[in-house]
């Protein structure tokens, strides 16, 4: 299976900051990579695939890039609902496999 | 609007079994793929199982394959999973989730609320 590893595990941030979490894969995946906010309690919600797109209705703050092995999703301006768990998502082979998770809490 | 609506959950001592359903709706169903995908408590995603829009492809994560059965019945926009010989380690939230496509590309959309099972003695 391809390993997702993601970094920070979890990081703290202000309201408005700029936040970047990072994503490497242990093989080439293309752009195959996703994102995916889960906040405490509640279900799981798709953010961006391909890399660096968008789902319908996802915030514009949000954005993510890569390519291959190693991929960053970005929060501008971050907002209050934005603090939750994000995971990265590989879905070039099976068995699809998430990163472990990166917790951004209020500073 | 999407909507998946995941049942069945519960307490079940180890070597049990359990079903689980997930009933869609708000989309057309039957020409999605659809996967579940467990949460351990406090612990992160894992990819259980899938099966293609007509039930010609069906894949199982190596911890439960001959275990669990994934199925569909696409005239019911429902979604099943038969979890047999069940493990304490299968204690987790179960989600069902949408497909993108039609096959099993793994690109997930739309997820549903989660079913906790909860397997102890």
């Amino acid at each position: 299976d391809i390993q997702m590893t993601q970094s920070p595990s979890s990081l703290s941030a202000s309201v408005g900051d700029r936040v970047t979490i990072t994503c490497r894969a242990s093989q080439g995946i293309n752009n195959y990579l996703a994102w995916i906010q889960q906040k405490p309690g509640r279900a799981p919600k798709s953010l961006i695939y391909g890399a660096s797109r968008l789902h319908s209705g996802v915030p514009s703050r949000f954005s993510g890039s890569g390519s291959g092995t190693d991929f960053t999703l970005t929060i501008t301006n971050l907002r209050a609902e934005d603090f939750a768990t994000y995971y990265c998502q590989q879905y070039s082979a099976y068995s699809w496999t998430f990163g472990q998770g990166t917790k951004v809490e209020i500073k | 609007e999407v909507q998946l609506v995941e049942s069945g959950g519960g307490l079940v001592q180890p070597g049990g079994s359990l079903r689980l359903s997930c009933a869609a709706s708000g989309f057309s169903f039957g020409t999605s793929a659809m996967h579940w995908v467990r949460q351990a408590p406090g612990k992160g995603l894992d990819f259980v199982a899938d099966i293609g829009s007509e039930e010609t492809s069906i894949n199982y994560a190596d911890s439960v394959r001959g275990r669990f059965t994934i199925s569909r019945d696409n005239s019911k926009n429902t979604l099943y999973l038969q979890m047999s010989s069940l493990r304490v380690e299968d204690t987790a939230v179960y989600y069902c989730v949408k497909d993108f496509a039609p096959y099993n590309s793994g690109l997930f959309d739309y997820w549903g609320q989660g079913t906790l099972v909860t397997v102890s003695s």
